[in-house]
């Protein structure tokens, strides 16, 4: 089964708004990677975060993580047509290298 | 600097032939993973190698499907008497491994389709 799953499946917003999408994971983890993935680019990485962190930003993106709860968030403040793409969180399982995808969040931005 | 090459970026092949797929990770990374992604869906890990380690093979979904890593560097992925259902876009991707920055580095990836 997937280690993380991402919530909502799909997104639809007007440029300038902000994206939220969450992930769930469900054993610990050492850290935590958000991915975009679009047909120009393919895979490519975003941020990673932490198990002993509770907040990272990197530009217009901000992520969270929650380690009680299982569960992270990635915000993208002032959207842009070209953050059109879907969103993967990607999680280690601890102790090891080993990244489980998750299911991945569609966001689509309307100009 | 290079980034992680894959090839054939596309194959078409008939149900029951063999086919090979090759990853060039970026020089330097020990770490190499294998992911299979069909339509719509997410990444479904497949197999990840760690330096000399053995591979952590846990994802493979039949003894159709193998992999090697040569030198530590080039692997190829082998699937066996092709199916229907291997139909999908393989990706590849390497990182520094352990002990270094853990972000990967994804491939263009192959897109197999089994007629």
């Amino acid at each position: 089964s997937q280690q993380g799953e991402e919530d909502p499946q799909a997104l639809s917003i007007q440029e300038g708004e902000n994206a939220t999408m969450n992930c769930s994971y469900k054993t610990s983890i050492n850290n935590l990677q958000w991915y975009r993935q679009n047909s120009g680019r393919g895979l490519v990485h975003l941020i990673l975060i932490r198990s002993n962190e509770r907040e990272k930003h990197s530009g217009r993106l901000r992520v969270t993580l929650d380690t009680s709860k299982k569960s992270s968030s990635l915000l993208i403040t002032a959207s842009r047509a070209a953050d059109t793409a879907s969103y993967f969180c990607a999680t280690d399982a601890a102790g090891t290298y080993k990244y489980i995808f998750g299911t991945g969040t569609r966001l689509k931005v309307l100009a | 600097g290079a980034g992680v090459s894959q090839s054939p970026s596309n194959k078409v092949t008939e149900k029951g032939k063999d086919v090979e797929l090759r990853c060039d990770p970026i020089s330097g990374h020990t770490a190499l993973y294998w992911y299979r992604q069909s339509l719509g869906q997410g990444l479904e890990f497949l197999i990840y190698f760690q330096g000399n380690s053995a591979p952590d093979k846990s994802g493979l979904p039949s003894d159709r499907f193998s992999a090697e890593r040569t030198g530590g560097s080039v692997s190829t992925l082998t699937i066996q008497r092709t199916q229907q259902e291997d139909s999908a876009v393989y990706l590849c991707a390497s990182s520094l491994g352990a002990g270094g920055p853990l972000e990967q580095y994804f491939g263009p990836g192959t897109r197999l389709t089994v007629t």
